[in-house]
């Protein structure tokens, strides 16, 4: 069965980088079938979609997040990354990996996604 | 940007059936999916491409897609379906309805 666990610091300093990486086990990411993808919630907020990348380094993003985000993939460890640039207290939430499934034009939905990972913002 | 619209809450009877809408212009011709989020727990996908199942979850969750509106309904509502329901489609990029607080009174 497939699953997803984000990692990275818990703490993250205004203006710094925000780090994450995302393994997959139970199954490989180099599926021409799926693409990876972020996904954050905002405490008391909703879902709110960072970006996504085929094991080929394709990349979708969220153009209201598209200056600040890189998302990066590492096919020898069956790993995707996040980094998140100039950070603020608005960039607090809980982050999510998750399997993002191809389908029609492109990705479609998300399924499994990892357990998420808080991450707060402040000095 | 495209963008889709869920009622804050609905509330329904323990054995009822209760219907979460999610809006968006012409949304009939779009991929709609929709996920369950519990306190603590990672969402999970409970309807892809409108209407269909994933395997393991219950026949009680249905979807339907037409014009602007899509519907997840939730048949013989029970005390462990209260959550927080999604939806999201696909529209050159990843939209998510802002969600449905479900209370099973």
């Amino acid at each position: 069965q497939l699953q997803l666990q984000e990692s990275g610091p818990g703490l993250v300093k205004p203006s710094e980088t925000l780090s994450l990486t995302c393994t997959v086990s139970g199954g490989s990411i180099t599926s021409s079938y799926y693409y990876w993808g972020w996904i954050r919630q905002p405490p008391g907020k909703g879902l709110e979609w960072i970006g996504t990348i085929s094991y080929s380094g394709t990349t979708y993003y969220n153009s209201s997040l598209k200056s600040q985000v890189t998302i990066s993939v590492d096919t020898s460890k069956n790993q995707f990354s996040l980094k998140l640039t100039y950070v603020t207290a608005a960039d607090t939430a809980v982050y999510h990996c998750a399997r993002h499934l191809k389908y029609s034009a492109g990705p479609n939905w998300f399924d499994p996604w990892g357990q998420g990972t808080l991450v707060t913002v402040s000095s | 940007s495209y963008e889709l619209t869920q009622p804050l809450s609905v509330s329904v009877a323990l054995g009822q059936t209760a219907r979460i809408a999610c809006g968006g212009n012409n949304i009939g011709s779009k991929n709609v999916h929709w996920y369950q989020r519990k306190p603590g727990q990672a969402p999970v996908l409970v309807i892809y491409r409108d209407s269909n199942r994933p395997s393991g979850i219950p026949e009680r969750f249905s979807g339907s897609n037409s014009g602007n509106t899509a519907s997840l309904t939730i048949s013989s509502a029970q005390a462990g379906d209260e959550a927080d329901y999604y939806c999201q489609v696909w529209d050159s990029s990843t939209v998510f309805g802002g969600g449905t607080k479900l209370t099973v009174l």
